[in-house]
C-alpha cells in the first residue's frame, strides 16, 4: 500500500498569515494517463469532510482562491496565502492512483 | 441540493452483523460510483470500499480490512448505496460517511453524509 505522511501534524497560525502542508507519498502519484492523483480534504470540527483539491492543484467548486495545491511525483503542498477563522480543522490528504485509497494522518491547524 | 442520509448505525456486539444505509437526493443516483469512509473516534480517515456505477459495471473494490466480511451494493431504483457488515470487530468501531464519487478515477469524493456511527462492543 501507498504510505502518505503529512507535516507538521499540528499547526497554529495567526490570522491572515500564511500556512502550508507538505504531503509525500512512499511511491510516485503520476499515473500514465499524465494526472497526478493527489488530493486534499479539510474537516472542520464536528463535520464531514469536505473536498478542496483535487488532482493536485485543482481547486474544487466554492473552494476560496486562497488555497492552493502543488508538488509532483511524491511530493505535495497545500497552501493557504491568507489563514481565516473558518479554516480551522484537520487537513488530509490522499492519493487515488493505487487501491486501497489511503490517507495522511492529518494536520490540525488551529489559530493563535 | 445533493444530500447523502447514512442510517443504520449503532451498537453491536463483536462477531455480530450491521447493515448501513445511504440514502441519496439531489442527483441521478445511477450515473455516480458511490464509496464508504470511516473515522474510528479520534482518528484520521480510512477508506473502507466503493461501488461503480452500473454502466461501468457495478463492480467493487474494498480495504484489506473489509475484504471477505463487508459488502458494498447499490440500488438505483431507490438511489440508496449499501454496506454490509459481518463478523464485526471492536476494531471497525468508527464513524461510517458515505460518499458521492465525481470523478472516474480517484477518491474524488463532493459530497459526503453525516456520517453513523458504528460501535462494535460486549
Amino acid at each position: 500500500d501507498i504510505v502518505m505522511t503529512q507535516t507538521p501534524l499540528s499547526l497554529s497560525v495567526t490570522p491572515g498569515q500564511p500556512a502550508s502542508i507538505s504531503c509525500k507519498s512512499s511511491q510516485s502519484l503520476l499515473h500514465s494517463d499524465g494526472k497526478t492523483y493527489l488530493y486534499w480534504y479539510l474537516q472542520k470540527p464536528g463535520q464531514s469532510p469536505q473536498l478542496l483539491i483535487y488532482e493536485v492543484s485543482s481547486r474544487f467548486s466554492g473552494v476560496p482562491d486562497r488555497f492552493s495545491g502543488s508538488g509532483s511525483g511524491t511530493d505535495f503542498t497545500l497552501k493557504i496565502s491568507r489563514v481565516e477563522a473558518e479554516d480551522v480543522g484537520v487537513y488530509y490528504c490522499v492519493q487515488g492512483i493505487h487501491l486501497p485509497w489511503t490517507f495522511g494522518p492529518g494536520t490540525k491547524v488551529d489559530i493563535k | 441540493e445533493v444530500q447523502l442520509v447514512e442510517s443504520g448505525g449503532g451498537l453491536v456486539q463483536p462477531g455480530r452483523s450491521l447493515r448501513l444505509s445511504c440514502t441519496a437526493s439531489g442527483f441521478t443516483f445511477g450515473d455516480y460510483d458511490m464509496s464508504w469512509v470511516r473515522q474510528a473516534p479520534g482518528k484520521g480517515l480510512e477508506w473502507v470500499a466503493f461501488i461503480r456505477r452500473k454502466a461501468y459495471g457495478g463492480t467493487t473494490e474494498y480495504a484489506a480490512s473489509a475484504k471477505g466480511r463487508f459488502t458494498i451494493s447499490r440500488d438505483d431504483s431507490k438511489s440508496i448505496a449499501y454496506l454490509q457488515m459481518n463478523s464485526l470487530k471492536t476494531e471497525d468501531t468508527a464513524v461510517y460517511y458515505c460518499t458521492k464519487r465525481s470523478a472516474s478515477y480517484g477518491p474524488r469524493f463532493d459530497y459526503w453524509g453525516q456520517g453513523a456511527l458504528v460501535t462494535v462492543s460486549s
